[in-house]
Formats: structure tokens, sequence, C-alpha cells
């Protein structure tokens, strides 16, 4: 089974700074089939970009993501005070069909 | 407008059965593009998927928890249901429904409020 592991676990930044969050899988996973989500305090995730490196409708282009095999990357360019947040990574699978988080990456305020 | 909402019991003994009902609008669960799991997550941890059903009612199950967990849909009624059985004091979670997009390679689009449930005696 694979596993996806995000880094760092905290991610201490300042508004205006750029954010890079890491999420690394055990074994090479189809870029087509891996997500990103942000989460606030008491909400559902957020679909932010799917395939990779496709944003969702109504994500804002600071948010971009990239990546290939076991390395992707999501990369906030500026940060918004919106965007504070905790941030997952997922993996679809079809063989069998399954789906896998990680444990999440924290955006907190400097 | 696409909505799921969660809707089951706030508090369940151990070792009881629970079952929980995502209400969707917006869609059809027979839309061949479209499926829809059960995520949950603890108090402050990460996501789990639990479980998905296809539109043509097939169906996949997180494979630590299978044992435990069957869901089902009823279209006419836009409803799925997940079941979990022999509930434990670890089970205590948000338990969330989410649908799936084909054309979105199979993330989730379109995620429910959450239902929290407490497993203690």
């Amino acid at each position: 089974e694979i596993v996806l592991t995000q880094s760092p676990g905290t991610l201490s930044l300042s508004p205006g700074e750029r954010a890079t969050l890491s999420c690394r899988a055990s074994q090479s996973v189809s870029s087509s089939y891996l997500a990103w989500y942000q989460q606030k305090p008491g909400q559902a995730p957020r679909l932010l970009i799917y395939g990779a490196s496709s944003r969702a409708t109504g994500i804002p282009d600071r948010f971009s993501g990239r990546g290939s095999g076991t390395d992707f990357t999501l990369t906030i360019s500026r940060l918004e005070p919106e965007d504070f947040a905790v941030y997952y990574c997922q993996k679809y699978g079809s063989s069998p069909p399954g789906w896998t988080f990680g444990q999440g990456t924290k955006v907190e305020i400097k | 407008q696409v909505t799921l909402k969660e809707s089951g019991p706030v508090l369940v003994k151990p070792t009881e059965t629970l079952t929980l009902t995502c209400t969707v609008s917006g869609f059809s669960l027979n839309n061949a593009r479209m499926g829809v799991s059960w995520i949950r997550q603890p108090p402050g941890k990460a996501l789990e998927w639990l479980a998905h059903i296809f539109s043509n009612d097939e169906k996949s199950y997180s494979t630590s928890l299978k044992r435990r967990l069957t869901i089902s849909k009823d279209t006419s009624k836009s409803q799925l249901v997940l079941t979990m059985t022999n509930m434990d004091p670890v089970d205590t979670a948000t338990y969330y429904c989410a649908r799936t997009k084909w054309d979105l390679f199979d993330a989730f689009d379109i995620w429910g409020q959450g239902t929290m449930v407490t497993v203690s005696s």
C-alpha cells in the first residue's frame, strides 16, 4: 500500500511569503491522480489541485502544483491571510480502487 | 447547486453499529462520471478514506477497515448509507461524505459539512 508523507509538518511564514509544501509517495504515483486540499478549522476540506497541477474551479492562481513519480509539490506564491490552514495531498489508485491521504502540513502565521 | 449532507447519531456506545446517511442534491447517484466516498477525521488528526461507491454500484473499502464497513445507496432517495460495526472509542471522528468526478481524476470536489460521532459508554 502506497504511503504519502508530507513535509514539513508545520510551516511558519508571514503573509506575502512563498510557501512550498512537499508530498512524497512510497512508490510511484500516476500524476493524474494526485490532488491537494486545504482545510481550515471547523470546515470540510476544499479541493485546490487535481491531476497534480490543475487548479480546481475558483482557486486563485497563487496556488500551483507540480511533480511526478514519487515527489509532488504545492506552492503558494504569496501567502494571503486566508491561506493559513492545513493542507493535505491525496492519491487515487485503481487496482484495487482506493484513496490515500498524507498526514497534512499546517501553514501557520509566523 | 451540488450539496452533500451527513446525518446520524452523535453518540454511540462501544461495540454498537454506527449507521450514517449522506443525502445528496444537485446530481444523480446514477451519473456514470461520479461516485461518493466516506472519509473520517479524528479530532486533531489527518483525513482517512473509508469507502466508496461508484455509479454502477461497485464498492471499494479501506483495507484496514474492510471487515467492519458496508456502503450502499438508494438512488431514488439520493442517499448513501455507511454502516460500521463494533465501534470503539478510537473511531471517534468527524465523518464526511464527498463526491468524486471522473473528469477531475476522481478527486473529491464537493464535501459535506461532516458529522461528529463520539464513541463512549
